[in-house]
């Protein structure tokens, strides 16, 4: 399995823009979660999924952002409209277990807000 | 006060030298990770402990659930292994320390 795979890995873009950021799992992972980290905030949980629901998006900094999974294998992150301080590197991450199974982490998407 | 604190924040070591990074938390967990980050890179998992000791080459990592404590240990150090070293735990969602960046000087 060739691992978590996200793309972009970079964008840049306009404030005010609508960015989409996706993420395709490891195969029989039933587990999907999405941060953020800024060298403000660190690393931080945004939203998870168990078994394509999402169980926890208390993290989800405001409405601007949602996060899908329209199936097993596969999560879109958008952010509409887009703003300066949403610069940061989203990463996902997959699991076979809610929490006390292994985390498998994409290599992230860099997003710069201009 | 964060619910992971990490020790020390940063560190530096001279090749071959022992290290020892400590994670303490406040709260009921299932599970405590710890992650790996090299400079400009992703994340890596190095552990998932709920309970006592596991090892992986030159790293060891322990968890007292009564103490609320783990520490990951890095044995001869090497410069490769300079990277921040994160700390998070599971309680219905995962909680992440702040890091502590590791330096190793050959």
């Amino acid at each position: 399995d060739a691992g978590v795979i996200q793309s972009p890995r970079h964008e840049v873009t306009e404030m005010g823009q609508e960015v989409t950021l996706r993420c395709k799992l490891i195969s029989g992972h039933n587990s999907l979660f999405w941060y953020r980290q800024t060298m403000m905030r660190g690393l931080e949980l945004l939203i998870y999924f168990n078994n394509n629901v999402p169980i926890d998006d208390s993290g989800m900094p405001e409405d601007r952002f949602s996060a899908k999974m329209p199936n097993a294998s596969f999560s879109t992150l958008k952010i509409q409209p887009s703003e300066p301080r949403d610069s940061a590197v989203y990463f996902c991450a997959s699991s076979f277990r809610v929490g006390t199974g292994e985390l498998f982490f994409g290599e992230g998407s860099r997003l710069t807000v201009l | 006060k964060n619910e992971v604190e990490q020790s020390p924040q940063n560190l530096t070591a001279q090749e071959g030298e022992f290290i020892t990074i400590n994670c303490s938390y406040s709260v009921g967990i299932s599970a405590l990770h710890w992650l790996q980050q090299h400079p400009g890179g992703g994340i890596v998992s190095l552990f998932m402990l709920s309970s006592g000791k596991k090892k992986h080459g030159r790293l060891i990592a322990t968890i007292n659930i009564q103490e609320k404590h783990s520490s990951l240990h890095i044995t001869a150090s090497h410069p490769r292994d300079s990277a921040v070293y994160i700390c998070a735990v599971w309680a219905d969602k995962l909680i992440f320390g702040t890091g502590t960046r590791l330096q190793v000087f050959p």
